[in-house]
């Protein structure tokens, strides 16, 4: 099927240390995919994306590599704040129209 | 300027009230989204509007009515919710519905229904 799935959460980690939330899809083609980020008691904003193989999405000191052999999307950064506490949403496009396929979202919690 | 802005920012509604959610982007967009986010889980998606024509309707309930007055506002009119309407709801807007375009979201509406 068209589906994206996402470590469960929460992850919770120390300041300064390094994240990675893992995603994975399915789909048919290369679609282009996002991690979206959810700050508390705000929507989305779109965090990084990656739009073919091997493209490599960056922003505030997160990365994402497009990886079609094993189609995954892993978000990293190398030292994380208290201020990233958020939950982070990674999606694909699906197919046919411009639909955003979510994953089920990975709550990150980051202590001092 | 990458802001979409919804308004009002909380809203609380009986069953029998009429009541409306707006939405407006003005970054020259011509695609515009609802979704509805329930807590903990991702946003789903309600509504595609393209060059202000409905395009996408995922099957909801006729009690929520989308409109698209012009390029830059989108409307949701609410009409005898029920409780489990209660939700985030999250406006988005694209350059087109070309899938190769980004989607970018405004802060969302927090919708109770009493």
């Amino acid at each position: 099927g068209n589906s994206v799935t996402q470590m469960e959460g929460p992850v919770t980690l120390s300041e300064e240390a390094f994240l990675t939330i893992n995603c994975t899809y399915t789909a048919t083609g290369y679609p282009s995919l996002f991690w979206y980020v959810q700050y508390p008691g705000e929507g989305l904003q779109l965090l990084l994306k990656a739009t073919k193989a091997d493209d490599k999405g960056s922003n505030k000191g997160f990365e994402a590599t497009y990886r079609k052999e094993t189609t995954s999307f892993h978000l990293e950064k190398g030292s994380v704040q208290v201020s990233d506490s958020a939950v982070y949403f990674c999606a694909r496009m699906g197919s046919g129209y411009n639909k955003l396929i979510f994953g089920a979202g990975t709550r990150l919690a980051v202590h001092p | 300027d990458t802001e979409v802005t919804q308004t009002p920012k909380h809203l609380v509604m009986g069953m029998t009230n009429k009541k409306s959610l707006k939405c407006e982007q003005h970054m020259g967009h011509r695609a515009m989204y609802w979704y509805k986010q329930k807590a903990k889980k991702p946003p789903e998606l309600m509504f595609v509007y393209s060059y202000e024509k409905l395009s996408i309707n995922e099957s909801v309930p006729s009690r929520f009515s989308p409109e698209c007055p012009n390029s830059s506002l989108l409307n949701l009119h609410l009409h005898a919710l029920q409780p489990e309407d209660s939700a985030l709801y999250l406006c988005a807007s694209s350059q087109s519905t070309d899938r190769a375009y980004e989607q970018y979201f405004g802060p969302g509406t927090r919708l109770t229904v009493t």
